[in-house]
């Protein structure tokens, strides 16, 4: 069974830094494209970022490109995303998922609160 | 950068009715589509990829349907359990993004 755990987020000041983390198992993690999606209170899904298996390709949302880094230590079967230069507009319930190899995410894990607010 | 538009933003169908939400593309995505079902406070499920393919372990009831830029997603006869908010997403474009649409709600009617 898949499984994706996600770390806390948090209350994070306008312009500051938050790195979430995401481990993944029962499935072998090096082979999939990870996905970060995000949903702001009351509001739809919105696509973040995504990396391949290898993490040498990296794709981001226009929203979040150039603040937000993406990437993933295979040998720890975690996936990570680097928020820096937050915004309010930001604030959101971040979800971790796996996509499959036809490109579609296959499995979502609990989503994150992060805040930001002064 | 490709546009899905779903309709409509609110369903209100009685149980055992059958349901249908639309999705469009602003450009042709091929048959690269996905269907998710979200239910309150819960992380999105997966029902449907390849616009037509039920997901492991998705009932019959859910169909999807359509390739280019027009979508269907179809639940035959409403159960409880299928409130909740419906959401396409396309997995086409190049260089890759993966646009989501903005949601149809299916609520008792």
């Amino acid at each position: 069974e898949v499984q994706l755990l996600v770390s806390a987020g948090g209350l994070v000041q306008p312009g500051g830094s938050l790195r979430l983390s995401c481990a993944g198992s029962g499935f072998a993690f090096v082979t999939y494209g990870m996905f970060w999606v995000r949903q702001a209170p009351g509001k739809g899904l919105e696509w973040v970022s995504t990396i391949s298996g290898s993490g040498g390709s990296t794709y981001y949302a226009d929203s979040v490109k150039g603040r937000f880094i993406i990437s993933r230590d295979n040998s720890k079967s975690t996936l990570y995303l680097q928020m820096n230069s937050l915004r309010v507009e930001d604030t959101a319930v971040y979800y971790c998922a796996k996509g499959a190899r036809e490109g579609f995410i296959d499995s979502w894990g609990q989503g994150t609160l992060v805040t930001v607010s002064s | 950068e490709i546009v899905m538009t779903q309709s409509p933003a609110t369903l209100s169908v009685s149980p055992g009715d059958r349901a249908t939400v639309s999705c469009r593309a602003s450009q042709s995505v091929s048959s690269n589509l996905a269907w998710y079902q979200q239910r309150p406070g819960q992380a999105p499920r997966l029902l449907i990829y390849g616009a037509s393919t039920r997901a492991t372990g998705i009932p019959a009831r859910f169909s999807g349907s359509g390739s280019g830029t027009e979508f269907t997603l179809t639940i035959s006869s409403l159960q409880s359990e299928d409130f909740a908010v419906y959401y396409c997403q396309q997995y086409n474009d190049w260089p890759p993004t993966w646009t989501f649409g903005q949601g149809t709600k299916v609520e008792i009617k």
